[in-house]
């Protein structure tokens, strides 16, 4: 079967940094999306990894280990506008991406 | 400018009554794809299409019909809806072999 996990919420303090972790179990495996949602807005894309390690893109990094079926994307200098949910996207092959419930982070001042 | 175009945003019908949402891309990517979101339960795959007329079942595809006659469009039909089909749906496009969807902003259907 296919499983993703992260977690609910998470809040955390403008400025800070702030992981979040996401495992997944899957049939197939390709590579690991991270996207960013706002509330009642289309999700967006920020990262994929495909190889094992961290990629870093800015304010933000994404770490996968595909041996540990484990991915982590890091947010640092945390703003306001970071409040938002970020989705764990496994792609399972055949361009098949399943996604997590998604993990809604709380910025506060 | 480079997008995903879904219509309507918002919609609110009676159980039975057929319905399409449009979907149209203009970045003339092969894949296509509706999902829809409910709380909790995260984005789930509909159906889905790597290219014109070539179209497949993603997770949750009962209830649901779609079409590819032309690469830009992939309507969503509710032949006959019910409030369980009552979400967010969301439509999105990439190009094949890359990553990254392209996401539509959303159509909140609401189905009494």
């Amino acid at each position: 079967g296919q499983n993703i996990d992260q977690p609910t919420e998470m809040t955390a303090t403008e400025g800070a940094i702030v992981q979040i972790n996401c495992t997944y179990q899957t049939s197939g495996f390709n590579g690991l999306f991270w996207y960013q949602q706002h509330a009642g807005e289309a999700p967006t894309f920020l990262s994929y990894n495909v190889l094992d390690g961290l990629e870093e893109k800015g304010r933000f990094s994404s770490f996968l280990s595909r041996s540990k079926g484990y991915s982590y994307l890091l947010l640092k200098e945390l703003q306001m506008k970071d409040s938002a949910s970020y989705l764990c996207a496994p792609n399972t092959g055949g361009f098949k991406t399943i996604f997590g419930a998604g993990t809604r982070l709380f910025v506060k001042a | 400018e480079a997008q995903v175009t879904q219509n309507p945003r918002y919609l609110i019908t009676v159980t039975g009554k057929k319905l399409t949402v449009t979907c149209s891309q203009n970045m003339n990517h092969e894949y296509m794809s509706w999902y829809r979101q409910d709380p909790g339960l995260g984005l789930r795959q509909i159906y889905y299409s790597m290219n014109v007329e070539v179209t497949d079942k993603g997770d949750v595809p009962e209830g649901y019909k779609v079409s590819r006659k032309e690469k830009r469009n992939f309507p969503l039909i509710l032949e006959s809806p019910s409030p369980n089909q009552t979400s967010l749906y969301f439509c999105a496009s990439s190009l094949l072999g890359e990553g990254g969807y392209t996401f539509g902003s959303g159509t909140r259907l609401t189905v009494v």
